[in-house]
């Protein structure tokens, strides 16, 4: 069965720490994996898009890598700010199966 | 990336009412599109497939005749819940794919539906 577990489900540290968010899936065979951010009753804004050859990715703070055969991706940011408080989501795309499977996400709060 | 918007974003309406949602891709013209449910302080659940000018394909356990789902055009798709119930509310978001060759995933605002 093809599962996706984010891990911690919530999160709490101070302004300007770095930190790092786990995904992990229990089937190797992904498309892409990607990273989303999700405001309270909002919809999902797209971070990172990790493709099945790639290790990484970066955008600005953010840091997504990718490790198939270990099943893990990991979503590190640098110098956390107020405004990173939100929920993270990982998505894992399985082409042979044409589905995209979402952790349930680690809530994250950054303290002033 | 694609740009989709969602109307409306908030709902409340009475048991036994049919509530219609709309899922635009305003830049971007979408041959398919998603749709997910999410309950509070859980991940998305995808209900349904809705591809442009042919039926819907329903994930295993959604009820088709409850949620229709109507892609009449390259640049919408509608979901309408039928007959709702109190059980029915939650948070509807659908999704467009981006370029086939990468995968991404682009999302609406979603749209908050309280049933009474």
């Amino acid at each position: 069965k093809q599962e996706v577990t984010q891990i911690p489900a919530a999160l709490s540290v101070p302004e300007g720490e770095n930190l790092v968010l786990n995904c992990s899936f229990t089937d190797s065979a992904i498309y892409n994996l990607q990273w989303f951010r999700q405001d309270p009753g909002k919809g999902l804004t797209s971070l990172l898009l990790i493709q099945s050859s790639q290790r990484e990715q970066t955008s600005g703070r953010l840091n997504a890598s990718l490790d198939k055969s270990s099943g893990r991706s990991t979503l590190y940011i640098a110098a956390s700010q107020p405004g990173d408080s939100a929920t993270y989501l990982c998505a894992v795309f399985y082409s042979s199966a044409s589905k995209i499977i979402f952790g349930s996400g680690t809530r994250l709060s950054i303290r002033p | 990336g694609a740009v989709v918007s969602q109307h409306p974003s908030w709902v409340i309406c009475k048991s036994g009412t049919s509530v219609k949602i709309e899922c635009r891709s305003l830049d971007f013209q979408a041959t398919t599109m998603f749709w997910y449910r999410q309950f509070p302080k859980q991940s998305l659940m995808l209900m349904a497939t809705s591809n442009e000018g042919s039926k819907a394909t329903y994930e295993q356990g959604v009820e088709k005749d409850k949620f229709l789902i109507n892609h009449a055009s390259l640049t919408l798709s509608t979901l309408t819940v039928t007959s709702a119930h109190p059980e029915d509310s939650s948070f509807y978001i659908c999704s467009v794919p981006g370029l086939a060759d990468t995968g991404e995933l682009f999302f609406g605002e979603g749209s908050r539906l309280t049933v009474l």
